[in-house]
């Protein structure tokens, strides 16, 4: 099993690009999440799916929209990128709000 | 949102010494408490999850104890060891409520 996987490892953005990121797992699981990672500030919950065909605001969701497109797959998107959401953003899935799995991050930068 | 804090932030130890920070979280519909580590570079990894009052959980030096009538839990380590440098994050969970989210975690370096 690969777990969760996240593409792309790492992008540079211009401010103002748009682009997808995928995270898709292979376990199984009902529930995904976006996360982002700021210095000093942990992980902060973007949006998560708790199920197939449903996805719910987290606590930083502005400049990002999601789609879950089927049970394996969950991806954000960045319809106008802008400096403050150069981050390293990371993908998790749990079955029935157990034990979080992690994708290994992108890394994304905008100029 | 579940309001987690954690303390300390940050911490520096010497090898060999043991240490130990906390996990607050509101007591009211808990369901389990996860224990993550996390390195620098990589993926938050779980250590621990707990789900009843008094529970102790043990993964070699580390171990954790829960309070979930106070909403708090311990996370120990003894005999600090360089590798045990990383960020220990918390996540409680409440029942039936699939939004996870985490403290802002304690930064844990240990001084060769």
């Amino acid at each position: 099993n690969a777990g969760v996987t996240q593409t792309p490892k790492f992008q540079v953005l211009k401010t103002g690009q748009s682009m997808t990121l995928q995270c898709a797992q292979d376990m199984n699981h009902n529930s995904m999440y976006w996360y982002r990672q700021d210095p000093g500030m942990g992980l902060r919950l973007i949006y998560y799916s708790a199920s197939e065909g449903t996805t719910d605001k987290g606590e930083v969701p502005n400049g990002y929209n999601v789609s879950r497109l089927n049970k394996r797959e969950f991806s954000l998107r960045l319809e106008s990128a802008a400096p403050s959401q150069t981050s390293v953003y990371f993908c998790a899935s749990n079955l029935n709000g157990e034990t979080q799995y992690f994708g290994p991050g992108t890394r994304l930068l905008v100029l | 949102i579940l309001n987690v804090e954690q303390s300390p932030q940050s911490l520096h130890v010497q090898e060999g010494d043991s240490t130990n920070f906390t996990c607050s979280f509101p007591s009211s519909n808990f369901y389990a408490l996860h224990w993550y580590r996390w390195e620098t570079a990589k993926s938050p990894e779980a250590l621990f999850v707990m789900t009843l009052n008094g529970d102790e959980k043990k993964k070699g030096r580390i171990s954790a104890t829960l309070n979930t009538k106070e909403g708090y839990s311990y996370l120990y380590i003894k005999g600090s060891q360089p590798e045990d440098s990383a960020t220990y994050l918390c996540a409680p969970t409440k029942g039936g409520y699939q939004k996870v989210t985490f403290g802002t975690g304690t930064k844990l370096q240990v001084i060769p």
